[in-house]
């Protein structure tokens, strides 16, 4: 079965400490992985598009990289102005067209 | 200000009342998609819209309707809400691009069918 999954669910960072958090799939036809950023109460906000593996991308405090299997998301040093909820889609297919979203891991930072 | 604006933002409504959730876009894309957010399911995709005049069904449309008619608004139309309605909804849009998803959301609607 085709499927997006992300771990851990929630995930609670003192200030400065870093982590990463996983998504990992199983689709046939990787078009594209997507990591978007949710605040309560908005929509996602696109972060990251990565195509093919061993891809990294990089923004501030965040790094997207990406395997065969699955792509990890690397917080360095965060703030907590980092806190939202992190989504990951996946896009895929061959004749069809598909996208999947994992159900995101909610990062909390403590200060 | 390039933005996706739906409305209403909120609505509580009965189950059979016919509603319509409006959603507009101002940065010239092409393709729009309607999404639900449950919880423990993530973002799902009720319909989208490659273009103005052409939509096609996403993984849960059943239920809903959609139409196309300019290419600034994609309008999500529940003919007959039920309860299993009930949920936060997502319009978005993305530039014309090489397939990927990279798109903007609107601030979502969240939908009771009591």
């Amino acid at each position: 079965e085709d499927q997006v999954t992300q771990s851990p669910e929630a995930l609670r960072l003192q200030e400065g400490e870093s982590s990463s958090l996983n998504c990992s799939y199983t689709v046939s036809g990787l078009r594209g992985l997507f990591w978007y950023r949710q605040d309560p109460g908005k929509g996602p906000e696109f972060l990251f598009t990565l195509y093919s593996a061993g891809e990294e991308k990089e923004k501030e405090r965040l790094k997207a990289t990406l395997t065969k299997k699955e792509s990890f998301l690397h917080i360095t040093a965060p703030k907590p102005e980092d806190s939202a909820t992190y989504l990951c889609a996946v896009n895929y297919g061959g004749a069809t067209n598909k996208l999947i979203f994992g159900t995101g891991t909610l990062l909390a930072v403590q200060p | 200000e390039a933005q996706v604006t739906q409305n209403p933002r909120y609505l509580i409504t009965v189950t059979g009342k016919k509603l319509t959730v409006t959603c507009s876009q101002n940065m010239n894309h092409e393709y729009m998609s309607w999404y639900r957010q449950d919880p423990g399911l993530g973002l799902r995709q009720i319909y989208y819209s490659m273009n103005v005049e052409v939509t096609d069904k996403g993984d849960v449309p059943e239920g809903y309707k959609v139409s196309r008619k300019e290419k600034r608004n994609f309008p999500l139309i529940l003919e007959s809400p039920s309860p299993n309605q009930t949920s936060l909804y997502f319009c978005a849009s993305r530039p014309p691009g090489q397939g990927g998803y990279e798109q903007y959301f609107g601030p979502g609607t969240r939908l009771t069918v009591t």
